[in-house]
């Protein structure tokens, strides 16, 4: 069965030090998407990304994150800067027109 | 703005039980409905999805009902086992085409053997 795969599964980053979440969508899938689940709270929308633009944005989604496809498969967000409350679980979720979103297994990012 | 409500935070059953998860949503303009399960320190995986125009899905135990008119979905969880033990998590559709989700807090569920 197809999936939405995530590298790395966990990183642990210096606060300050930049980061790139990476995300291998499903062949067929058209919109892309970042959520982040911090430890104990509700998986929150980031971003949509839909015909290489970005499609939405939430408030959480500053200046300090950016997203692309650099190579027309890879799906990645960069986070600049991390801060201490980046520290989070960050699933990447894809789906085609009419289907349901799959998500990934996530990667857990820890700032120190 | 759409928020989405799950009821209960927690539910511990018995083995065989018949069960429901309730969600509620303020916005009924919403597109679909997607159910996830959720394994500690996990991923989400999708179980239904229910499409604006439809009232209910099933999969296998499953079975997910949609009203939109009241702001509300179910999940029922039919003979329940261990192995259902997990927290569940809602998911309304914006109804704008980017389709992003607006997610309830979750239910966890336990279901002692």
């Amino acid at each position: 069965e197809p999936e939405v795969t995530q590298t790395p599964s966990h990183q642990v980053t210096q606060m300050g030090q930049e980061v790139i979440l990476r995300c291998v969508p499903i062949s067929n899938h058209l919109y892309f998407y970042w959520y982040r689940q911090i430890l104990g709270q509700k998986v929150e929308f980031l971003v949509s990304f839909y015909n290489n633009e970005i499609s939405e944005k939430s408030e959480i989604f500053d200046d300090q994150f950016s997203v692309e496809r650099p190579d027309g498969s890879n799906f990645t967000l960069k986070i600049r800067s991390t801060k201490l409350e980046d520290s989070a679980m960050y699933f990447c979720a894809t789906r085609s027109l009419h289907t349901e979103a799959f998500f990934g297994q996530g990667t857990r990012l820890t700032v120190v | 703005k759409q928020e989405v409500t799950q009821i209960p935070a927690a539910l511990s059953v018995p083995e065989g039980e018949n069960l429901v998860l309730n969600c509620s949503f303020t916005d009924s303009a919403i597109y679909n409905l997607q159910w996830f399960r959720q394994d500690p320190g996990k991923g989400l995986t999708s179980l239904l999805l229910i499409q604006s125009s439809q009232r209910e899905q099933t999969s296998g135990r499953l079975n997910a009902s949609l009203d939109k008119s009241s702001g509300r979905s179910t999940l029922y969880i039919a003979a329940s086992q261990p192995g259902d033990s997990a927290t569940y998590l809602c998911a309304a559709w914006g109804s704008s085409n980017t389709g992003k989700l607006i997610f309830g807090q979750g239910t966890t569920l336990q279901v002692k053997p």
